[in-house]
């Protein structure tokens, strides 16, 4: 099926630094999306984005998160700064379209925060 | 606010045995039903979605039927592997919304060999 590619696939982090992780998303999508995944616990959904604009975000898109995709480049998602709290799997997803639309996702990036 | 129902957290089955696994949905409008499955240390995969009543999704042997009488889009395997072992999500979108997938909490699917 259509692949999305996340980098990097794990990354450790002092607490309060900033990290930036990176999604590939598949080629013809317009919708980009991320969710955050606590191990051993269900997907929660953090933002959609489409068009260079933040469409939608959940309470869990604190005022530390932004999301851009410069240029149609990688859509990111950075956090300045970390919090011990924020230390998941962060899961990007892409669809073509919105409404009832298929997500196609990444295999994640794992953060840890220390 | 719309939300999916998965009573089982885990099954257990040995190979061949019959699955089934319960979703029941709550939404106001009329929405398109997924099922995913995320294996160890991966994202969650498409396994198959479907948009009106009485549709049945398929795929990989797994199959489900969009129920609206009983808000339900239980999925059902007739012989499971072990190579099935993973977490099986049922999530729904609505159609007439600024929506996001709206996850079940998941059930993990043990089979032993």
């Amino acid at each position: 099926g259509p692949k999305v590619l996340q980098i990097p696939s794990h990354q450790i982090i002092d607490m309060g630094q900033m990290v930036t992780l990176n999604c590939d998303p598949v080629s013809n999508h317009l919708y980009f999306y991320w969710y955050k995944q606590i191990l051993g616990q269900q997907m929660e959904f953090l933002v959609n984005f489409y068009n260079g604009k933040v469409m939608e975000k959940s309470k869990l898109f604190k005022d530390q998160f932004s999301v851009e995709r410069p240029d149609g480049s990688y859509f990111t998602l950075k956090i300045q700064p970390t919090a011990l709290e924020d230390s998941a799997v962060y899961f990007c997803a892409s669809s073509l379209a919105l409404r009832g639309n298929t997500l196609y996702f990444g295999e994640g990036s794992r953060l840890i925060v220390v | 606010g719309d939300s999916v129902t998965q009573t089982e957290g885990q099954v257990a089955l040995s190979e061949e045995d019959f699955l089934t696994i319960h979703c029941n949905y709550s939404a106001s409008g009329y929405p398109a039903l997924f099922w995913y499955v995320q294996y160890p240390g991966e994202g969650p995969q498409f396994l198959f979605r479907a948009s009106r009543d009485k549709e049945k999704g398929s795929s990989r042997g797994f199959e489900a039927t969009y129920d609206k009488g009983t808000t339900s889009f239980h999925l059902r395997k007739a012989s499971v592997q072990e190579s099935d072992s993973a977490v099986y999500y049922c999530a729904l979108g609505e159609w007439d919304s600024n929506y996001q997938l709206i996850w079940g909490s998941g059930t993990k699917l043990i089979i032993k060999p």
